[in-house]
């Protein structure tokens, strides 16, 4: 199976800085990938598909990039409501594959 | 707008079968994918398996002895079974949906979650 490796662990932002998180895949993915964000008690929230193509209501602050083995999820300026753990995912093969995520701390 | 619910029993005794039901309101019946997650307490997301509407199935190697996804005939619930459990299976259990223009759409949906806890 496909590892999908995510760094750092843990990310300390202040509000209003960029954050930038990364996500790894042991083999190419193409651009099967997926970036999930999750708060304490809530379902994952879909918030990027195809590495870099925004879902339906995600803010203009979220962007994705990468192909192949190394993508990048970056927040272009932290909101309170940003504070959360984010997961990557690989769908281009089976079996589905997340990383272990990234908390993104407030700072 | 899609909602799903999901429940299922909350507390199972080792070697007993978890099974969870998620009805999916609203949205295509026709053209999907249907796939269930966990989460066990403090740690990451696993993907459990899947099912299209065509009924084709996909499942994580490391539960696939144990494991079954099925649609009802109105293909409005979906449903998880997971044979023999131990106290390894305790986690909160996600179902989502994505109909087949998921990308059109931009999203996908899942339920509440079902915290299932096995222990004797």
């Amino acid at each position: 199976e496909i590892v999908m490796t995510q760094s750092p662990v843990t990310l300390s932002v202040s509000p209003g800085e960029r954050a930038t998180l990364s996500c790894r895949a042991s083999q190419s993915v193409n651009n099967r990938l997926l970036w999930y964000q999750q708060k304490p008690g809530q379902a994952p929230r879909l918030l990027i598909y195809d590495a870099s193509a925004r879902a339906t209501g995600i803010p203009a602050r979220f962007s994705g990039s990468g192909s192949g083995t190394e993508f990048t999820l970056t927040i272009s300026s932290l909101q309170s409501e940003d504070f959360a753990v984010y997961y990557c995912q690989q769908y281009n093969n089976w079996p589905r594959t997340f990383g272990q995520g990234t908390k993104v701390e407030i700072k | 707008q899609v909602q799903l619910q999901q429940w299922g029993a909350g507390l199972l005794k080792p070697s007993e079968t978890l099974s969870l039901t998620c009805a999916v309101y609203g949205g295509s019946y026709s053209g999907f994918y249907r796939i269930w997650f966990r989460q066990p307490p403090g740690k990451g997301l696993e993907w459990i398996g899947e099912i299209d509407h065509s009924g084709n199935t996909n499942y994580n190697p490391s539960l696939k002895s144990r494991v079954t996804i099925s649609v009802d005939t109105s293909k409005k619930q979906f449903s998880l079974k997971l044979s023999s459990v131990t106290a390894a299976d305790t986690a909160m259990y996600f179902c989502a949906h994505y109909s087949s223009d998921w990308r059109a759409e931009g999203r996908g949906y899942w339920g509440q979650g079902t915290l299932v806890t096995v222990s004797s």
